[in-house]
């Protein structure tokens, strides 16, 4: 089992600049979730899907952010256009289905917008 | 969204227990608590849940009070491994398709296991 993947791990952008991160969740499972960290704000949920469709992304930031899941096998995050602000590690999840399943988390991937 | 309260930092000597308290008080009877931790700037690691009874694992051990507004996790021997931060999660046990199943992760408590 190769875990959550996700690229790229580490992205250096300018402001303006669209940022597409990926992520590849555990075969099997049935949801998917975007969390973003910063120190300031810790760790947030910013929308989670359940068999590929979008189910809550109220905590997604603005409009500028957008989450797709075209199949089971495949996710992306996109910030278009970027802003300083949008600095932090953004981490993918996923789960099996069920009530008490665990999630789990990829490595994330670093963003920093300069 | 978090319904937990964590202390932000706790020191535990290596080798001793290492108990980590958490205050959920509004926990509804159909909610679980979970625990996660995230080693320096890994992804967050499931450790261990439990609903009403106390439950434990190959990790760690979970107290939950009879009146379910606490739980205390435990590490029974800390290792210098066992440095990270800690979060205590509410999530309803009910599933159903647009509930259930968000995690929302709280401050956390940032232990150090001391040498």
């Amino acid at each position: 089992d190769a875990g959550v993947i996700q690229s790229p791990r580490h992205e250096v952008t300018e402001m303006g600049q669209e940022v597409t991160l990926r992520c590849k969740p555990i075969s099997g499972h049935n949801s998917l979730f975007w969390y973003r960290q910063t120190m300031m704000r810790g760790l947030e949920l910013l929308i989670y899907f359940n068999n590929n469709v979008p189910i809550d992304d109220s905590g997604m930031p603005e409009d500028r952010f957008s989450a797709k899941m075209p199949n089971a096998s495949f996710s992306t995050l996109k910030i278009q256009p970027s802003e300083p602000r949008d600095s932090a590690v953004y981490f993918c999840a996923s789960k099996a289905g069920g009530v008490t399943g665990e999630l789990f988390f990829g490595e994330g991937s670093r963003l920093t917008v300069l | 969204d978090a319904k937990t309260t964590q202390p932000p930092s706790m020191d535990c000597a290596e080798g001793r227990a290492a108990n980590l308290p958490c205050n959920h008080s509004t926990i509804s009877g159909n909610e679980y608590v979970y625990w996660y931790r995230q080693i320096h700037s890994q992804g967050p690691q499931y450790i261990i849940h439990g609903l009403k009874n106390n439950e434990t694992n190959e990790m760690a051990s979970l107290i939950i009070t009879e009146d379910r507004k606490s739980s205390t996790l435990i590490l029974p021997h800390a290792t210098l491994r066992d440095t990270a931060v800690y979060y205590c999660i509410v999530r309803v046990a009910f599933y159903h398709l647009n509930t259930g199943n968000q995690f929302y992760f709280g401050t956390g408590t940032s232990l150090t296991v001391i040498p």
